[in-house]
């Protein structure tokens, strides 16, 4: 079974400019999470998707991030513009249903450092 | 706002040794409690998941206890190696969503 695949693995941009990340969750999964890792601590959740659909964005900055899940599958995360405190790991996770104590399975995540 | 306060932040045990982590939550309304291992430049990974009516649950060297009167959780790591050197993170998670992690705590186990 394929895991998350998540791209690119490192990305660097002056602070300012605009960024996607994307992920490709495991197939069949219909609940996708993006986090934003920050050095030395614990995953944030930043938005939930069911299908297609938002069940959670309350920790997302919409004044900056912005993410899709098009047909329920893929999904990208975007950052216009972006700040130097965003630098972190962007981690994608996938699981089969709900979330309702089920594993998330995550990603290898993309490492974004802005200068 | 920190919902899982984990601790210690960092840890460092002998080959053989037992390694403890210990988690504590704020919200009653938690009812999934996963333990995950993530080793660098790669993402968490599930270790071992508790629910709270259980009050401890063992697979292989890695023991979650659970005390719900406290509010409190940990991770027992039994006769350590240096294979399980990595970051370790509890969460918790309530209804189909919101899976709060702690902050982390880095282990090393030295040969």
């Amino acid at each position: 079974e394929a895991g998350v695949a998540q791209s690119p693995r490192y990305k660097i941009i002056e602070k300012r400019q605009s960024v996607a990340f994307w992920c490709n969750p495991i197939s069949g999964h219909a609940t996708l999470y993006w986090y934003q890792q920050i050095l030395g601590q614990g995953p944030k959740l930043l938005i939930q998707f069911q299908n297609n659909g938002v069940v959670d964005d309350s920790q997302l900055p919409k004044d900056r991030f912005s993410a899709e899940r098009l047909k329920g599958v893929d999904s990208t995360l975007k950052i216009q513009p972006a700040k130097l405190e965003d630098s972190a790991v962007y981690l994608c996770a996938s699981s089969p249903r709900g979330g309702m104590n089920t594993e998330a399975f995550f990603g290898q995540g993309t490492r974004l450092t802005v200068v | 706002q920190q919902q899982v306060k984990q601790s210690p932040q960092s840890l460092i045990v002998q080959k053989g040794g037992i390694s403890i982590i210990n988690c504590a939550y704020e919200n009653t309304a938690f009812d999934y409690f996963p333990w995950y291992q993530q080793f660098p430049g790669k993402g968490p990974a599930l270790l071992i998941a508790i629910r709270p009516d259980v009050s401890e649950k063992k697979e292989g060297r890695f023991t979650i206890s659970f005390n719900k009167s406290a509010k409190q959780f940990s991770l027992h790591i039994m006769d350590s190696q240096p294979g399980d050197s990595a970051t370790y993170f509890c969460a918790a998670l309530k209804g189909n969503n919101d899976m709060r992690f702690g902050a982390g705590t880095r282990l090393t186990v030295k040969p």
